[in-house]
């Protein structure tokens, strides 16, 4: 059972670049967001989804994009990566129905230059 | 003000000793409330989960919520150094999962 797993562990990106970091889990969550991690900060939650279909925004939605087309897959996508975008970021899922428990993906180090 | 506030720490104890780590918050909706462990370049992994008020044990680990006085602690007994590592609390309002979490404190258990 892997669990959440995230790809790729590392990224670095230019000023004005895209890319999708990638959110998979297997075992059949409901929930599942984004969240990034800076020092001082906290996790602070980007995007989230209740199912599949349906997104909405978290704390700190500027910047980033979601979709949510199947139940195990959630990516986000960064549109014009900021040197304010370098973090590392976290997928997480939960059972949802009531139990509010969050399970992480092991992270990406993104850095934009 | 943030709506989570975790004590900073860094937290330094020989091992054997007792951890305590605690946060307190703004929000009087907030009725669950859970512990994460997460170790350097890890994710982080859900230690303590408990609901409303009172006290909850598992092993050497103790979470306890005091809602009147919108204070939650976690009680770490008899350390060791495999608990060097930084612990997020958080919480949420029933059937939300956007979690509030602390900003988390870094504890070292030296050996």
């Amino acid at each position: 059972n892997a669990g959440v797993t995230q790809t790729p562990k590392f990224q670095v990106l230019k000023t004005g670049q895209s890319m999708t970091l990638q959110c998979a889990q297997d075992m059949n969550h409901e929930y599942m967001s984004w969240y990034r991690q800076d020092p001082g900060m906290g996790l602070r939650l980007i995007h989230y989804s209740v199912g599949a279909g349906i997104t909405d925004q978290g704390e700190v939605p500027n910047g980033y994009n979601v979709s949510r087309s199947t139940t195990e897959d959630f990516p986000l996508r960064l549109l014009s990566a900021a040197p304010s975008q370098t973090s590392v970021y976290f997928c997480a899922s939960s059972p949802g129905g009531g139990d509010e428990k969050l399970f992480f993906g092991s992270g990406t180090q993104l850095s934009v230059l | 003000q943030k709506e989570v506030e975790q004590d900073p720490g860094p937290l330094s104890v020989p091992e054997g000793a007792i951890v305590s780590l605690n946060c307190t918050y703004s929000n009087s909706a907030f009725q669950y409330f859970m512990w994460y462990r997460q170790y350097s370049r890890k994710g982080p992994e859900l230690l303590m989960y408990t609901y409303s008020s009172g006290n909850k044990e598992d092993g050497r680990f103790t979470a306890q919520v005091d809602k009147s006085s919108k204070y939650i602690s976690l009680f770490i007994r008899d350390s060791q150094p495999s608990d060097s590592a930084t612990y997020l609390c958080a919480m949420c309002r029933p059937n939300d999962y956007k979690l509030s979490f602390g900003a988390g404190t870094t504890v070292t258990v030296r050996a």
